[in-house]
C-alpha cells in the first residue's frame, strides 16, 4: 500500500522568514504525481503546488516550491517570505492509478504551520 | 471557471437519523468526483469516488452510501447515523483526462457531529 509520511506534526516560523516542511512517500509505481494542499482554519482544502513524478524540474508557485528527490522519495515545501496568512495544516498527498479508473490520493497526517508575527 | 459547492455547511443529527450531504460541480462537464471524510487531527480517508452518471466505487465498508443521480451531482448518505459518522466531509472533483492523473479539488465541506 502507498504510504505518506510527514514527520513533523507541528512548525512555527517568524513572519518573513523561509520554512521547509517534509514529506517522504513510499511506492514501486513510475508514473505518479504529488502535491501539497493547506488547510485553513476554515478547513477548505486548497492545492498548494503539484508536482509530476516525471518532470525532473522542481514545481514553483510564487512564495512556493517544493524539492523533489525522486530516488529518495522525498518531496518537501519550501515557503520563502512567510506571511500571517500561510497559518494553516499543510497536507502532503500521492495520486496513482489505483486500478481500473480510480486515481485515489493518498494523504499524509499533516503538519500544523504557525506564522508569527 | 469552476467551482463546487457543499451543503450544508454544517449538521447536528442524533444518532440513528438519516443523512443526506450534498455537492454539486460548475463550469464543468463530467468530471470525476470524490468523497472524503477527515476525522479530529487526522488526514483525509477517500470513502467513495465515481467516473460517471449511476458508477459509485466504495473504498471503505461503513453504513455510508454515496449516488451520482446527474453528471455534476453527488450525494452522500446513511440511513441511520452512527456515532463514529461524525467528522468533516469533503467532496472533490477532478476531470477526466488522458491518463487520468490530474489535480483534485476540494469543495468547503460539511461538518457533521452525530450525537
Amino acid at each position: 500500500a502507498q504510504t505518506v509520511t510527514q514527520s513533523q506534526p507541528e512548525m512555527s516560523v517568524q513572519e518573513a522568514e523561509t520554512v521547509t516542511l517534509s514529506c517522504t512517500y513510499d511506492t514501486s509505481e513510475n508514473n505518479y504525481y504529488l502535491f501539497w494542499y493547506k488547510q485553513p482554519p476554515s478547513r477548505q482544502m486548497i492545492l498548494v503546488i503539484r508536482q509530476e513524478a516525471y518532470k525532473q524540474q522542481n514545481a514553483t508557485e510564487n512564495r512556493f516550491s517544493v524539492n523533489f528527490q525522486k530516488a529518495a522519495k522525498s518531496f518537501s515545501l519550501k515557503i520563502s517570505d512567510s506571511q500571517l496568512g500561510d497559518t494553516a495544516m499543510y497536507f502532503c498527498a500521492f495520486m496513482q492509478n489505483s486500478g481500473g479508473s480510480n486515481y485515489k490520493l493518498t494523504f499524509g497526517k499533516g503538519t500544523l504551520l504557525t506564522v508569527n508575527p | 471557471s469552476q467551482t463546487i459547492h457543499q451543503w450544508p455547511a454544517t449538521l447536528v443529527q442524533p444518532v440513528g437519523s438519516p443523512l443526506s450531504l450534498e455537492c454539486t460541480v460548475e463550469g464543468t462537464s463530467n468530471p470525476n468526483l470524490y468523497w472524503y471524510r477527515q476525522a479530529a487531527g487526522r488526514g483525509l480517508q477517500l470513502l467513495f469516488y465515481s467516473v460517471g452518471i449511476g458508477q459509485i466505487s466504495s473504498e471503505v465498508p461503513q453504513n455510508l452510501s454515496a449516488s451520482r443521480p446527474q453528471d455534476r451531482q453527488f450525494i452522500l448518505s446513511s440511513k441511520k447515523l452512527l456515532l463514529s459518522d461524525s467528522g468533516f466531509y469533503l467532496c472533490a472533483w477532478s476531470p477526466i483526462r488522458s491518463g487520468g492523473l490530474d489535480t483534485q479539488y476540494f469543495g468547503p465541506g460539511t461538518r457533521l457531529t452525530v450525537l
